[in-house]
This record gives C-alpha cells, structure tokens and sequence, in this order.
C-alpha cells in the first residue's frame, strides 16, 4: 500500500534561514505528489505538485520541492523562511488510479525571530 | 478560486446524538473527500464520493455515513455521536488526480 513518511515532527529554524522539510513515500509508479500547509485553525492550502517532467517544481510563498526516483523522496525548501511561514505542512500521495490522497502526519515548523 | 464551505466552525454536540456536517463546493467537482485530523495522525479519510449519490469508504469509516443528493454539496453524518469522535473534520473536493484537492476551513467537533 502507498505510504508517506515526514520523519520531523517539529522543526525550529531562525527567520532568514533556509529550510528543508523531508517526505518519502512508498508507491511503485510514478507517483502523483503534493505539499499543503495549514496555518492553526484553518484548512489546508495546496503548496506545489508533481506529477511528471520537471523533477524540481516551484510552488506558492517561494516553496519549491524536488521529486528524486532513486531516493523516494519529494522534500520541501525555501531559501528564506520568513515568520509568517510557522505553520504544519503535510505531504501527501494520490493512491492506485483513483483521487484519493494519502498523507503523512505533518511536520509542525516554528520560526524564531 | 474554488471554494469548500463549512457550515460550521465550531460545535458541540452531547453523546448520542445525531450530528451532521455540511460541505459545499462551488466549482463542479466531481470528487468530495471527508477527513478527520487529529494530532500525531495527520488526515485520515472517512468517506469520499466520485458522483452524485456514489461513495465509497476510506480507512476509517466506522461510526460515519455520508450523503450526496447534489454534486455540490456532500455531508458527513455521525449516527450516535461518542467522544471519540471529537476532532476536527476537514471537507475538500477536487476535478481529479493531478489537480490537488481543496480544503475547507474545518469543523471543530466536541462531543460531550
């Protein structure tokens, strides 16, 4: 069964800094890859996808993410996080051939001024 | 932009009762998803629906129905209400696989 990975539950960086949130996932074809982000209270807003070409896509608010095959990876960076970006980011892979998305359980970042 | 409503943001609702949770979207999609989101355990699929009056199960329907009478609307349904049910509960809709879907703001349910 398809599956996704955040390995860091919470992470602080220092406004200005750059930032790398880390996904994997477990699918065997190519697979249809998002990052959403939740800021406290509210729903989720769609980052970036992949679905194919362009391994490296770039996204909304300066994310870009990088689809790698061999390391069944998609991670999340930004050069220069501002304060505004703390938040919970979720990524999350469409299942077998139909809409459904699996998600992984969220990496929460904290931002410190 | 599309747009997911919830009808509500907050609610409180007594052990056993029967509650429901609307969502509207307003871009024709075809696809609707419920998810409850709980800490540690990011979003996990209740129901979802490719149609009207079509839905299928996802990986935690126990406890949960749903209805679509029209594509634009889709609600959950929690037929006797227990405290493990308090979570919050996200609606989203997409046109199909590549596009991503869109979320709504959530409903913050507690059951007391």
């Amino acid at each position: 069964a398809q599956s996704v990975t955040q390995p860091d539950i919470h992470i602080t960086v220092s406004e200005g800094a750059s930032l790398e949130l880390r996904c994997n996932y477990s699918y065997g074809a190519t697979p249809y890859l998002f990052w959403y982000v939740q800021s406290p209270g509210q729903g989720l807003q769609l980052l970036l996808k992949y679905f194919s070409g362009d391994t490296l896509v770039q996204g909304i608010k300066g994310f870009e993410a990088e689809f790698k095959r061999s390391q069944s990876s998609f991670n999340l960076r930004k050069p220069s996080v501002h304060w505004s970006d703390a938040a919970e980011y979720f990524c999350a892979v469409v299942r077998g051939g139909g809409n459904k998305l699996t998600f992984g359980t969220g990496t929460q970042l904290k931002v410190e001024l | 932009d599309v747009k997911v409503t919830q009808s509500s943001r907050y609610l409180v609702k007594r052990t056993g009762e029967k509650v429901f949770l609307e969502c509207v979207q307003d871009m024709d999609h075809e696809n609707m998803f419920w998810y409850r989101q709980d800490p540690g355990l990011g979003l996990r699929l209740i129901y979802f629906s490719y149609d009207v009056k079509m839905k299928e199960k996802g990986d935690i329907p126990e406890g949960y129905s749903v209805s679509r009478e029209k594509k634009e609307r889709f609600s959950l349904i929690l037929e006797s209400a227990s405290t493990n049910q308090t979570s919050m509960y996200l609606c989203a809709s997409s046109l199909d696989r590549r596009t991503g879907s869109t979320f709504g703001s959530g409903t913050r349910l507690t059951v007391v």
